[in-house]
């Protein structure tokens, strides 16, 4: 059975204090990881997919990195406006569906 | 929120009702899905349309039907709706073209609260 797992559940930095959020992952053949970014009360919104380990995609402050095994999601000098649930999802081989993990709250204070 | 409007945007019903949510989208995009997200759970995915009329299961059907009888609209109905269907439900949508990655995109959501 497909399964992501999100760590930490919850996380609060200050602003400019950069960290990382990962994602733990088992699928039978990965055809893509995604990041999700969700404000409270919206739907998520699409940031980053990748396909292959080793691949990285950068978008402003957010930097997402992927192994075999996990995908980090890197915050680097947060902004109270990066406050959000960042989800993370997989997508298996042959498959259109998508599994989710919890998500990490994030907060960033001024 | 991609072309996708979902309505009512809230909703409070009594147990035993049916209910009735909407997913409208412009992009003619041809997978749609409806999910719903619980604290701890995250979100899970109920029903999905890969087509008009073709439709299939999720991983928590139990309770709910689906219809699709046009590209742009798909239907969520609670035949009788009961307590643990309070949720924020969600619909998204994806090319679905074969071979490539499914990115999907989701509307603003329904909160739905049954008594």
């Amino acid at each position: 059975e497909d399964q992501v797992t999100q760590s930490p559940e919850a996380l609060r930095l200050q602003e400019g204090e950069s960290s990382s959020l990962n994602c733990s992952y088992t699928v039978s053949g990965l055809r893509g990881l995604f990041w999700y970014r969700q404000d409270p009360g919206k739907g998520p919104e699409f940031l980053f997919t990748l396909y292959s380990a080793g691949e990285e995609k950068e978008k402003e402050r957010l930097k997402a990195t992927l192994t075999k095994k996990e995908s980090f999601l890197h915050i680097t000098a947060p902004k109270p406006e990066d406050s959000a649930t960042y989800l993370c999802a997989v997508q298996a081989s042959g498959f259109q569906k998508l599994v989710f993990g919890t998500g990490t709250r994030l907060l960033v204070s001024p | 929120d991609a072309g996708i409007t979902q309505s009512p945007r809230h909703k409070v019903t009594e147990t035993g009702t049916p209910v009735t949510l909407r997913c409208h989208q412009t992009e003619n995009h041809r997978y749609m899905y409806w999910y719903r997200q619980d604290p701890g759970h995250g979100l899970r995915l109920i029903h999905y349309s890969y087509g008009v009329k073709d439709t299939d299961k999720g991983e928590v059907s139990d309770g709910y039907s689906v219809s699709r009888s046009k590209t742009e609209d798909f239907l969520l109905t609670l035949e009788s709706a009961t307590s643990s269907q309070t949720s924020v439900y969600f619909c998204a949508i994806s090319e679905g073209t074969s071979g490539n990655i499914n990115i999907q995109y989701f509307g603003a959501g329904t909160r739905l609260s049954v008594l």
